[in-house]
């Protein structure tokens, strides 16, 4: 599982109410990625990281901010969550060398009311 | 927009046959591609990487890239039912990013 985890794995919240959702991995790996997944949609990346307070925006970034104080876990923040954003929530590392593969967490299930 | 596209299914084979699941892709700069397999309510799960033109056999699956027609494949021999899934093709493009195509869903019939 790459050593890679999240938190909460469940949650639902009001329309309206910030949101805070934690990946955490173990490995010292330096890229991150937050997606979200949607029926028809597949994975959209919404924010990454290529190190410690450094990250960028991705393609549904709207909406999202992320935060990396530390190499072993990447935030990401719903500042004012909204029904659009109900969504199942995967955070990924990347593994650099030959393939670059990213491998995933567990995932978190977020629906906002 | 660079983009991955997959048939989104479902794609339905007997037991034993082989399943054959496409993918294209529009990034020309694109170097490594993927298979991964989601189950429903689970996070995807790498299958197989290519990323040299050609052949690239693991078990029962085969991967298969044509650069030039911008073309990735899998082949899954002696389909089991717990084959059954969906299945993300990817591909790296520029910036440390990786583009997912939004999947194919296999049901294999026992």
């Amino acid at each position: 599982d790459a050593g890679i985890t999240q938190s909460p794995r469940h949650k639902v919240t009001e329309t309206g109410t910030p949101v805070t959702l934690r990946c955490h991995q173990t490995e010292n790996h330096r890229y991150m990625y937050w997606y979200r997944q949607d029926p028809g949609h597949g994975l959209r990346l919404i924010h990454y990281s290529y190190g410690v307070k450094d990250t960028d925006k991705g393609e549904v970034s709207d909406g999202y901010s992320v935060s990396r104080s530390k190499t072993e876990d990447f935030l990401l923040t719903l500042e004012s969550a909204t029904s659009s954003q109900t969504s199942v929530y995967f955070c990924a590392i990347r593994v650099t060398g030959d393939s670059d593969t990213q491998y995933f967490g567990p995932g978190t299930r977020l629906t906002v009311l | 927009q660079k983009e991955v596209e997959q048939n989104s299914g479902p794609l339905s084979v007997p037991e034993g046959a082989i399943a054959s699941l496409n993918c294209t892709y529009s990034d020309r700069g694109s170097q490594s591609f993927f298979w991964y397999r989601q189950y429903s309510g689970k996070s995807p799960e790498l299958i197989m990487f290519i990323y040299s033109n050609g052949d690239k056999e693991d078990g029962r699956f085969t991967a298969q890239l044509n650069k030039a027609s911008q073309y990735v494949s899998l082949l899954i021999r002696d389909s089991q039912p717990s084959d059954s899934a969906t299945y993300l093709c990817a591909a790296t493009t520029g910036g440390f990013k990786t583009i997912f195509g939004a999947g194919t869903r296999l049901f294999v019939k026992a």
